[in-house]
């Protein structure tokens, strides 16, 4: 089945721990993506990433960081996460090209205390 | 810079009801557009998108969308609106050539009740 898997779905840490939430996808995507959702802001872009090794900061990048070694997996990591990165995170796919639909995965609820 | 608005919040209707959700874009080029939908507790999901041709695009689930070039509008409309609609609406907008991003609109909760 074609999918965009994340992991974990639901986390509660603390201010300071570093974590790292994963996004996999089975389709052969070139595009993949981070948005987090927070109430009355709809979806904002994180960081996205065009193809392997090829990332740039969407329009809320600051304490995030992400990497694309294969063209699979592209995790969302937070290196110092703050109470304000409280939110539910949405990794999505699409192939390459401005008509194609992204693909969103299930979301990973983050909770820093 | 690109931006997408949703003017409806929160929407409540009945069954059966008419729906209609605003989406405006500020962009002034050619630009794809794309409504999708977001169930309680799941992830989004595409309703409809726009990207040529017919300024009317049917979706799933009964859902149409107009596209009104001159008021940079692509409204969602479903004639006859069910309690399983009840939903998070989303307007989103890509520029052909933009890499890929999306644009998304706050978003318009909808619930329909019985």
């Amino acid at each position: 089945e074609a999918q965009v898997t994340q992991n974990p779905r639901y986390l509660i840490t603390v201010t300071g721990k570093k974590l790292t939430v994963t996004c996999s996808q089975n389709m052969n995507h070139e595009y993949m993506s981070w948005y987090r959702q927070d109430p009355g802001l709809g979806l904002r872009q994180i960081y996205y990433s065009m193809n392997v090794e090829v990332t740039d900061k969407g329009d809320v990048p600051e304490g995030y960081k992400v990497s694309r070694k294969e063209k699979r997996n592209f995790p969302l990591i937070l290196e110092s996460p703050s109470p304000n990165q409280t939110s539910l995170y949405f990794c999505a796919s699409s192939l390459a090209g401005g008509m194609n639909e992204q693909f969103f995965g299930p979301g990973t609820r983050l909770t820093v205390l | 810079a690109q931006s997408v608005s949703q003017h409806n919040h929160h929407v409540i209707l009945s069954e059966a009801a008419s729906l209609e959700l605003g989406c405006n874009y500020s962009y002034g080029g050619t630009v794809n557009l794309f409504w999708y939908v977001q169930y309680p507790g799941q992830h989004l999901q595409l309703l409809l998108k726009y990207f040529s041709g017919d300024p009317l695009v049917k979706g799933i689930k009964g859902f149409e969308a107009e596209f009104i070039k001159s008021k940079f509008s692509f409204n969602l409309r479903k004639p006859s609106v069910q309690w399983s609609d009840t939903a998070e609406y989303f307007c989103a907008a890509k520029r052909p050539g933009g890499g890929n991003k999306l644009t998304f609109g706050t978003g318009t909760q909808l619930k329909v009740e019985l």
